[in-house]
């Protein structure tokens, strides 16, 4: 069955420190990977999103991301962490068959990351 | 250029209730999808369709129904609420070709 694993449930970095949120998938065939954030009583935004070619994906607001096949693994990072980056964050593959590669998103848990001046 | 816009923002009904959970998009997107959101557990997909006319369940369906008959409607009807309703809905579309979901705002419901 398709899942995806998000392992840290809260972090806590200092402003400017670097960030790394793991995320581990399970699914047969080549994924459509997603990034999302979300603030404090607001909808989703997409970060970035992984289809095929270059593994490092560049996102908005200074993030990205690696695909890592043979580890089943799309963590997102961000060299310097911003206060305005607290937020939950979720990775999502893209499931289901569909003219545009998928058709629905299964997410993981959520990763809640906390900014400390 | 609106997005995805859903209503009710807040919603409180009472165990037993009807109600429906409005969403439209603007952006002519092929699909569309509910999901609901509980702490701790993500997103979870309720129910999902690929044009006018289509949909399907998702991991999650039972206690909701919907329907397309529009492109830009997806609206999601809970038949008799129950407090394990209790939740933050949130609709997205995507195009049918490629691209991510853009999610709507959310609607937080509350079964008392």
């Amino acid at each position: 069955a398709q899942s995806v694993t998000q392992p840290d449930i809260h972090i806590t970095v200092s402003e400017g420190a670097s960030l790394e949120l793991r995320c581990n998938y399970s699914y047969g065939a080549t994924p459509y990977l997603f990034w999302y954030v979300q603030s404090p009583g607001q909808g989703l935004q997409l970060l970035l999103k992984y289809f095929s070619g270059d593994t490092l994906v560049q996102g908005i607001k200074g993030f990205e991301a690696e695909f890592k096949r043979s580890q089943s693994s799309f963590n997102l990072r961000k060299p310097s962490v911003h206060w305005s980056d607290a937020a939950e964050y979720f990775c999502a593959v893209g499931a289901g068959q569909g003219s545009g590669g998928y058709n629905k998103l299964i997410f993981g848990a959520g990763t809640r990351l906390a900014v400390h001046p | 250029n609106a997005g995805v816009t859903q209503t009710p923002k807040f919603q409180v009904l009472k165990t037993g209730q009807s109600m429906t959970l409005q969403c439209a998009q603007d952006m002519n997107h092929e699909y569309m999808s509910w999901y609901r959101q509980d702490p701790g557990m993500g997103l979870r997909l309720i129910h999902y369709s690929v044009g006018a006319g289509i949909t399907d369940q998702g991991e999650v369906p039972n206690g909701y129904n919907v329907s397309r008959s529009t492109t830009e409607d997806f609206p999601l009807r809970l038949l008799s609420a129950a407090p394990s309703q209790t939740s933050v809905y949130f609709c997205a579309s995507k195009p049918g070709t490629g691209g991510g979901y853009t999610f709507g705002s959310g609607t937080r419901l509350t079964v008392v």
